[in-house]
């Protein structure tokens, strides 16, 4: 199947810094692109809908000047966590769709971030 | 909103044994996933539906979608320890692509 990748895995930094987190499509173009969260022992929740060359889409409740998302290329979207805090500890995992490629979501090895 | 209702949450099986897992939706699907997760790590797909009553299997593993399009079954015959992990099922809304999951069932395999 097509391959999705992420970078960093794993990321440990201060709180009140900022994270950039990459999603690279490998093998396929995909002009959209999902950013999910999910917390120890539960289930994936959709933050936004990455678009390229457009403006992303939020989800309900999620703040976007707090998670900005750039999807400057067919095979690259970036999710930056800004001025972290411990709350925003989690495990971050992207999907993305492959440009005519049918409906199929390949999902990225996710970016597990801790704040202290 | 549409909600995705999973069950069980979670099993646990002797090796060889077969199991099913069903996904239940509020509404009718579009598009049904079938992904596997390991603790801390990416999803692997496993497998879409979309048409009612439509059935696929890929090695030991067979999935159904009902002929309403609103409740998805996976099914694992012969379960080896392999198969042992996180199974979530994912709904697309026809709203652009976006999925929504179930809250998973947790698998586990005793050689």
């Amino acid at each position: 199947g097509a391959v999705v990748s992420q970078h960093p895995s794993r990321v440990i930094c201060k709180s009140g810094t900022s994270v950039k987190i990459e999603c690279r499509s490998l093998d396929f173009q995909a002009t959209t692109m999902f950013w999910y969260r999910q917390f120890p022992k539960k289930s994936l929740m959709l933050m936004a809908t990455s678009n390229e060359g457009s403006k992303a889409t939020y989800e309900q409740g999620v703040e976007k000047d707090k998670f900005l998302i750039n999807h400057a290329s067919l095979t690259l979207s970036t999710l930056t966590v800004t001025s972290a805090h411990p709350e925003d500890s989690s495990f971050y995992i992207c999907s993305a769709r492959s440009l005519g490629g049918g409906e199929t979501q390949y999902f990225g090895p996710g970016t597990r971030l801790l704040v202290l | 909103s549409q909600e995705l209702e999973q069950s069980p949450q979670s099993l646990i099986v002797q090796e060889g044994k077969n199991l099913t897992i069903n996904c239940t939706s509020s509404k009718t699907l579009y598009g049904l996933y079938w992904y596997k997760q390991k603790y801390g790590e990416g999803l692997i797909f496993l497998m879409m539906l979309q048409k009612g009553g439509e059935e696929k299997s890929h090695e030991k593993i067979t999935a159904k979608l009902d002929e309403k399009k609103q409740q998805s079954s996976l099914h694992i015959t012969a379960s080896q320890p392999s198969h042992a992990g996180i199974y979530l099922c994912g709904a697309d809304n026809n709203q652009g692509g976006k999925l929504i999951f179930g809250q998973g069932t947790e698998l586990s395999v005793k050689p």
